[in-house]
């Protein structure tokens, strides 16, 4: 079966550190990647996705991610965090396959917490 | 605005007494689904409804109904609610294109406590 891992549960960082969350998936075939954040108190909001093209993502808030296929990863960059970053942060893959493409796995999230 | 509700946000009932969680979207969405959130477990969906009268069991069905009678509706049904229950619940919609996969879009939670 498809697996998303979040190797980090738990990242404390002071503001202006540099972040890097790490994700995994274990499907082989074509992939959507995503990564999903999740303020204090908040429901879900889409940072960035990959779909093809060029595997380094820019999406919102100065975040960014790389595919790497061979590697089957998908890592969440941000050269300097701040304060307002602390969230949960959730990466998920769409492994397609016949009757349901639109099935999302969900790696269990990293919890990121910023001090000021 | 372009946005998934859900209501009740909050709700604390007692086991065995049948409940709905409503859930409307305004962007002529075709996919819908229900995700419960749990310390330690992520997101875990529950059921989804690729269009009108289409619905599937996701991950953790047991002890839940969905409907799709209209587009825009995807209410939760608990016919009888117990304490392992007790979750944060998302529901969520996208489109569908073909093979294509969109990004889902959130609605804001119904954080639902059984006693």
């Amino acid at each position: 079966a498809q697996s998303v891992s979040q190797h980090n549960h738990h990242v404390i960082l002071s503001e202006a550190a540099s972040l890097e969350l790490g994700c995994n998936y274990s499907y082989g075939g074509t992939v959507n990647l995503f990564w999903y954040v999740q303020y204090p108190g908040q429901h879900l909001q889409l940072l960035l996705k990959y779909f093809s093209g060029d595997p380094l993502v820019k999406g919102i808030k100065g975040f960014e991610a790389e595919f790497i296929k061979s590697k089957f990863s998908f890592n969440l960059r941000k050269p300097s965090v701040q304060w307002s970053d602390t969230a949960e942060y959730f990466c998920a893959v769409n492994a397609p396959r016949a009757g349901n493409n639109r099935k999302l796995i969900w790696g269990l999230g990293t919890s990121l917490a910023v001090n000021p | 605005e372009a946005q998934v509700t859900q209501n009740p946000r909050y709700l604390i009932t007692v086991t065995g007494k049948k409940l709905t969680v409503t859930c409307s979207q305004n962007m002529n969405h075709e996919y819908m689904s229900w995700y419960r959130q749990d310390p330690g477990l992520g997101l875990r969906q529950i059921y989804y409804s690729m269009n009108v009268e289409v619905t599937d069991k996701g991950d953790v069905p047991e002890g839940y109904k969905v409907s799709r009678k209209e587009k825009r509706n995807f209410p939760l049904i608990l016919e009888s609610p117990s304490p392992n229950q007790t979750s944060l619940y998302f529901c969520a919609s996208s489109l569908a294109r073909d093979r294509a996969y969109n990004e889902q879009f959130f609605g804001p939670g119904t954080r639902l406590t059984v006693l």
